[in-house]
């Protein structure tokens, strides 16, 4: 089986500060994603690829910039960190494009708050 | 408004009674999904149901498509299964799934 490896786990930042999440895939997907959790709402998809250097915006991708250097990474920039933003970043991957719901596979997600 | 909402947004149950999830979604789905999140963990797929009624282990669920709605029935609660229970639906292309913001469920001892 595959795993899929977000780093760091928390992230703590300033207003105004330029962060970057990783995000690892071991199982060989074509298609990797990133979502963002808000309490009270569900994920919002902000970024996602569906090859090397491929990258797709999503409907929250306002703030943020995103880089797929190789198949098995998939990074997130979140470019001017907001004051009192706290929120949970989910990466995932899927085989291949057009996969449904139910091929998606998540990572343990990195938690920001901005100071 | 929202295209998927799940209800309730909390539930706290005794170990041993059954949960009943809910789920409805205001746009056709050609899939449907129920995940479980573990507190601070990843997602993890229960089952894809996108109509009739579908069980594993201590899972059922039921979706009645034109109604545009569907259930999660844990039977005999374990304390282990809380965490926060999460419908998708599957629009049509990767970029079309949307989620509900979750049911959090906490099972007590």
């Amino acid at each position: 089986g595959g795993i899929i490896t977000q780093t760091p786990k928390f992230l703590i930042g300033q207003e105004g500060q330029k962060l970057t999440l990783k995000c690892q895939q071991n199982f060989n997907h074509d298609t990797m994603y990133w979502y963002r959790q808000d309490s009270g709402k569900g994920l919002r998809l902000i970024y996602y690829s569906i090859t090397e250097n491929d990258l797709q915006k999503g409907d929250l991708s306002e703030g943020y910039d995103a880089s797929r250097e190789k198949k098995s990474s998939f990074s997130l920039t979140v470019t001017s960190a907001q004051k009192n933003e706290m929120a949970v970043f989910l990466c995932a991957s899927s085989p291949w494009t057009g996969a449904s719901a139910e091929t998606l596979y998540f990572g343990s997600g990195t938690r920001l708050t901005v100071l | 408004g929202q295209q998927v909402q799940q209800s309730p947004a909390s539930l706290v149950l005794q170990e041993g009674e059954n949960a009943e999830l809910q789920c409805n979604f205001s746009s056709t789905a050609t899939q449907l999904q129920w995940f479980y999140q573990s507190p601070g963990g990843s997602l993890v797929s229960l089952l894809s149901n996108p109509s009739g009624t579908k069980h594993t282990g201590r899972l059922t669920s039921t979706t009645v498509t034109k109604e545009r709605r569907s259930s999660l029935h844990i039977s005999s609660s374990q304390t282990t299964d809380s965490g926060t229970y999460l419908c998708a639906i599957d629009l049509g292309g990767n970029e079309k799934i949307t989620f509900g913001a979750g049911t959090k469920l906490t099972i007590k001892p």
